[in-house]
């Protein structure tokens, strides 16, 4: 039934491998997000889709590159890893961004761990 | 200086008392504010926003927001062991993007 989600839950690599996060969400939201929260718990913002079309692209390693092959998907690709990289990054989604009642809805989240 | 500071934590409350959260931001643009909670190994759930100045209340919580000051807090009534999660406060803009403080850690022991 769920809202948002993400594969895989956990992810553990070495470095200077790609990889990939994927995300769906099934709730008809128009914009999705990606975060990143370091180990202090920090929780930035790194990207926006809505729609199919990038609004938001914070100052992100272009190493980074998110790719939304319809609304309702939002993948991120990572490539030549580093050991900065390892974070929890989180998916989520909200109604049409512009609302001031733009509540977002994260998905459970991915445990990136670069060796 | 830091866009959204959050008192610094962690903050531990006796059950049943009033826990006080409380966040500052920069950004004057600035045009909603969001409370999120987390539990430890959890994805941030949203528990109130507010974007009018004055309080907003829902059941033990209500949040108050005063624009002028650039200052927005959260009041948990009747605390209890369950609220015991990280507390984020945010920000938001007219395209979407939240900008979150550091997080309080909020422990209500019985």
């Amino acid at each position: 039934d769920t809202a948002v989600s993400q594969t895989p839950k956990y992810l553990v690599t070495q470095m200077g491998n790609d990889k990939s996060i994927k995300c769906e969400q099934n709730l008809g939201h128009d914009t999705m997000y990606w975060y990143k929260q370091d180990s202090k718990k920090f929780l930035k913002i790194m990207f926006s889709y809505n729609n199919k079309e990038l609004i938001i692209n914070e100052t992100v390693p272009n190493r980074f590159s998110p790719k939304s092959p319809d609304k309702a998907h939002l993948n991120l690709h990572i490539n030549s890893l580093e050991l900065g990289d390892s974070a929890v990054y989180f998916c989520a989604s909200s109604h049409l961004a512009g609302r001031v009642d733009n509540e977002q809805f994260f998905g459970p989240g991915t445990r990136l761990t670069v060796l | 200086q830091k866009e959204v500071e959050q008192n610094s934590g962690p903050l531990s409350v006796p059950e049943g008392a009033i826990a006080s959260l409380n966040c500052t931001y920069s950004d004057r643009g600035s045009q909603s504010f969001f409370w999120y909670r987390q539990y430890s190994g959890k994805s941030p759930e949203l528990i109130m926003f507010i974007y009018s100045n004055g309080d907003k209340e829902d059941g033990r919580f209500t949040a108050q927001l005063n624009k002028a000051s650039q200052y927005v807090s959260l009041l948990i009534r009747d605390s209890q062991p369950s609220d015991s999660a990280t507390y984020l406060c945010a920000f938001g803009t007219s395209y979407g993007k939240l900008t979150f403080g550091q997080g309080t850690i909020l422990t209500v022991h019985p």
